[in-house]
């Protein structure tokens, strides 16, 4: 059982590329968040989906899409990177629509030149 | 609205000494409160919740928190801290927003232990 897992680890991009982070939870909990991380501001949430097949934007949407591929995974996606990007990227599962507990996978480091 | 306000970014401690991590939030509904911890070069793992109940929530390695309704507190204690404590810690409020539990954080609090 590895819980949340995330790929890649670390990830440096060129400003205008684009990338793919993935994560995938072998719990079969229905709802997955992506979160961002930065100095200073704490963890703020990009998108959420509360099952599969559902997606809706969070707090700091701007430049991220993402998709609920199935139950167990869920991407996101920068289409142009830009160095506003350069985070650290956190994928989440919480069992069921009231899912409390939240899990966490070990993080993405993004550094957009 | 919601927000959490952790006051202190930076708390260090000596070794067996009490500590305590402040948050405070705000909100105009019923909340329900966690705190997270992040160990070094890791994601976050819960410690403790709130969600109904008595007031005093207890984590299996010594912490504890407090609920305070009028003071929309929910302070973090350990009474003896350990080398091993050293850490961010994150207070979080949760709102129920389109079928899923968001969770909105504060600041963090990075509690660093000294031998």
């Amino acid at each position: 059982n590895a819980g949340v897992t995330q790929t890649p680890k670390f990830q440096v991009l060129k400003t205008g590329q684009s990338m793919t982070l993935q994560c995938a939870q072998d719990m079969n909990h229905n709802s997955m968040y992506w979160y961002r991380q930065d100095p200073g501001m704490g963890l703020r949430l990009i998108y959420y989906s509360a099952s599969e097949g559902t997606t809706d934007k969070g707090e700091v949407p701007n430049g991220y899409n993402v998709s609920r591929l199935n139950k167990r995974e869920f991407s996101l996606r920068l289409e142009s990177a830009a160095p506003s990007q350069t985070s650290v990227y956190f994928c989440a599962s919480s069992e069921s629509v009231r899912g409390w507990d939240q899990y966490f996978g070990p993080g993405t480091r993004l550094l957009v030149l | 609205a919601q927000s959490v306000t952790q006051l202190d970014s930076q708390v260090p401690v000596f070794e067996e000494a009490p500590v305590e991590l402040r948050c405070n939030y705000s909100s105009s509904v019923s909340v329900y409160l966690f705190w997270y911890v992040q160990y070094p070069n890791q994601g976050l793992q819960l410690l403790l919740k709130y969600l109904s109940g008595s007031t005093l929530v207890e984590s299996i390695n010594g912490f504890e928190a407090e609920f305070n309704k009028s003071q929309t507190s929910f302070h973090l204690r350990k009474p003896s801290v350990h080398i091993s404590d050293t850490a961010e810690y994150f207070c979080a409020v949760s709102l129920l927003l389109g079928g899923a539990n968001n969770l909105f954080f504060g600041t963090g609090t990075r509690l660093t232990v000294i031998p």
